[in-house]
């Protein structure tokens, strides 16, 4: 069955770094779309990022993260990253990384269980 | 930026009611509209893809219709375990924006 398992959240101080990863199995990674979506504390999902499933592996971000956070993937090792750089306060959230539909349309029909990033001082 | 507005916020119905919640994207977005339910402490679920194609394993009381920029969400026979929080999501152009949210209470 399809499983997502993220790792690598935890508390960091305000302009630190940290880098998120998620490890697929249970289907092809490389043939999927792969995306980054957070939830800050009683908010609704923010999407993130994506990366593609090909070689090219093309990346598009939201405003919030175009500059600081970088995605990337290891279809080898069937895992998913986000490099988060310059950390603010207002990046604190549940990271979960999903899989893009098959046909690449953009739905999201499998998630991971998240994992927790909380930027303070 | 395609902005998404959900209605209602919030709504109390009875376990058996219909229930409709409705989504309006600021643009035309393709029918690239999805349905996610989400309970507390869980990742969303992915329910509709495509305005109205219903995942596999979803109940067939979950239906989904609309187009261009208005689209609805509508839940026939309310079951308890229906009572969640309900987001639909735009993914025709980055970033993939999601809406508020309408949270689906017990009356």
């Amino acid at each position: 069955q399809v499983q997502l398992v993220e790792s690598g959240g935890a508390l960091v101080k305000p302009g630190g770094s940290l880098t998120l990863s998620c490890e697929a199995s249970g289907f092809n990674f490389s043939d999927y779309f792969m995306h980054w979506i957070r939830q800050a504390p009683g908010k609704g999902p923010e999407w993130i990022s994506y990366i593609s499933k090909s070689y090219t592996k093309y990346a598009a971000y939201a405003d919030s993260a175009r500059g600081r956070f970088v995605i990337s993937r290891d279809n080898a090792q069937n895992s998913l990253y986000l490099q988060m750089n310059s950390l603010r306060a207002e990046d604190t959230a549940v990271y979960y990384c999903a899989r893009g539909d098959y046909y690449g349309a953009g739905s999201l029909d499998y998630w991971g269980q998240g994992t927790l990033v909380t930027v303070s001082s | 930026d395609i902005q998404m507005t959900q209605s209602p916020s919030s709504l109390s119905a009875s376990v058996g009611d219909r229930v409709t919640i409705t989504c309006r994207a600021s643009q035309a977005t393709n029918n690239n509209l999805n349905w996610y339910q989400q309970k507390p402490g869980k990742a969303p679920k992915l329910l509709m893809s495509a305005a109205s194609s219903l995942q596999s394993g979803v109940p067939s009381r979950f239906t989904g219709s609309g187009s261009g920029r208005d689209f609805t969400l509508t839940i026939n026979s309310l079951q308890p375990e229906d009572f969640a929080t309900y987001y639909c999501q735009q993914s025709y152009r980055t970033p993939h924006t999601f809406g508020q949210g309408t949270k689906v209470e017990i009356k």
